[in-house]
Order: structure tokens, then C-alpha cells, then sequence
């Protein structure tokens, strides 16, 4: 069965540095996503991604994040100077061909920053 | 500001028992409902969605939804020890507004 998928599962690194974290989504699908989840909290929408260009970005997706598809598979998010509440889980996730389908989610990075 | 509420728990229900699991929303205009299941520590793993006015059911699970009253629920029928998880509640299309999830435990 396709699956979205992730790397790196983890990453350290440290306040200050830039991170990329990389999703190869399901292979048929057009519509991709970021989500990130803290520790104990919500799982929150970062940003949408459809035909090269972000369709919908929440608040929190500010100038130091990005997120690019430089290929035909992968999907990236890049972190320009992580911050120590940038510690999370980040999801990506894939929906098919329409909008508003079914997201189904890779198996997540956990980032922490120090 | 989109919001989706669930009781917390936990929701504590005996093994072969039904486990009711319940969703608010704020956005009356809302047209795609979903429910996810999350283990600690893994990422959401889609269990239903529905997009009706009424219930669907799925093997061991029936989402319920009623617009009206910004309403969606989940039952499990025959709640196994591995149902033991966080059930989140999500709503919308491009971007999913999730609930904070009801965490559910099966004694066996």
C-alpha cells in the first residue's frame, strides 16, 4: 500500500542552525502538506503545497520556513534558524487528486533544537 | 478563529464494550470531517471521514455527523485493548483543523 514517508525520523541540532526535513508523498497525489505537533499539544497545519506553489500557510508558517519540491518525489520544509520552540513533531502529509480529499500522513520528524 | 473541541479524557470502557467518542466544531460552513487515531508517539493514522449529514460505518467503526448542531462522533463497537489510543478529531479541506483528541483506553 503507498505510504508517504520521512527523513530524517529524528534530528538534533542546534538554536540558530537551518534544518531541511524531506517527505516522499504517495506517488499519485498533488496536494501536499507540513504539519508539526509539540510535545503534549494540538497537531497544527503549517502550509500547503499545490502545482509548485503554497496554496495556504498558517501564522506560524513565518519567513523562516520554505518549503520546496525540487524533484518529482520529494517535498521539503526548510527551517532557516531554528528556534528552540521549534522543537516538534512535523508530519508531512499527501491528498489526491482534488482538494479537501483524505490526508494521509508520513510517519513524522521529530526535531529538537537546543 | 476555526475550532474543533473534544473532551480530553480519558474515556475508559471495558474489552467488547462501545466506545463513544465525540467532536464539536465552530465553522458551520465546514464541508469534510475526519477521525484519526494516534498512537504515542506516531503520526495520525486515518480511521474514517465523512462528508454526509447521517452515519457510515466501517467494520468496527460508524461516524455520525450532523451539521445542524456542529456535531461529529465516532463509535467503536467491540473496543479492543489495541484501540488504546488518541482519537483526534479533524475538520476541513485544503487545511485539516484538528481537535486536541480524546484519549481512549480498553481494559481487558
Amino acid at each position: 500500500e503507498p505510504e508517504v514517508t520521512q527523513t530524517p525520523s529524528h534530528q538534533v541540532t542546534q538554536m540558530g542552525q537551518e534544518v531541511i526535513l524531506r517527505c516522499v508523498p504517495i506517488s499519485n497525489h498533488l496536494y501536499f502538506y507540513w504539519y508539526r505537533q509539540i510535545l503534549g499539544q494540538k497537531v497544527e497545519f503549517l502550509v500547503s503545497f499545490y502545482n509548485n506553489e503554497i496554496s495556504e500557510k498558517s501564522e506560524i508558517f513565518d519567513d523562516q520556513f520554505s518549503v520546496e519540491r525540487p524533484d518529482g518525489s520529494n517535498f521539503t520544509l526548510k527551517i532557516r534558524s531554528t528556534k528552540l520552540e521549534d522543537s516538534a513533531m512535523y508530519f508531512c502529509a499527501s491528498s489526491g487528486l482534488q482538494g479537501g480529499e483524505t490526508q494521509y500522513f508520513g510517519p513524522g520528524t521529530r526535531l529538537l533544537v537546543l | 478563529q476555526k475550532e474543533v473541541e473534544q473532551n480530553s479524557g480519558p474515556l475508559s470502557v471495558p474489552e467488547g464494550a462501545i466506545a463513544s467518542l465525540n467532536c464539536t466544531y465552530s465553522d458551520r460552513g465546514s464541508q469534510s470531517f475526519f477521525w484519526y487515531r494516534q498512537y504515542s508517539g506516531k503520526s495520525p493514522e486515518l480511521i474514517m471521514f465523512i462528508y454526509s449529514n447521517g452515519d457510515k460505518e466501517d467494520g468496527r467503526f460508524t461516524a455520525q455527523l450532523n451539521k445542524a448542531s456542529q456535531y461529529v462522533s465516532l463509535l467503536i463497537r467491540d473496543s479492543q485493548p489495541s484501540d488504546s489510543a488518541t482519537y483526534l478529531c479533524a475538520v476541513g479541506g485544503n487545511k485539516l483543523v484538528f481537535g486536541a483528541g480524546t484519549i481512549l483506553r480498553v481494559k481487558s
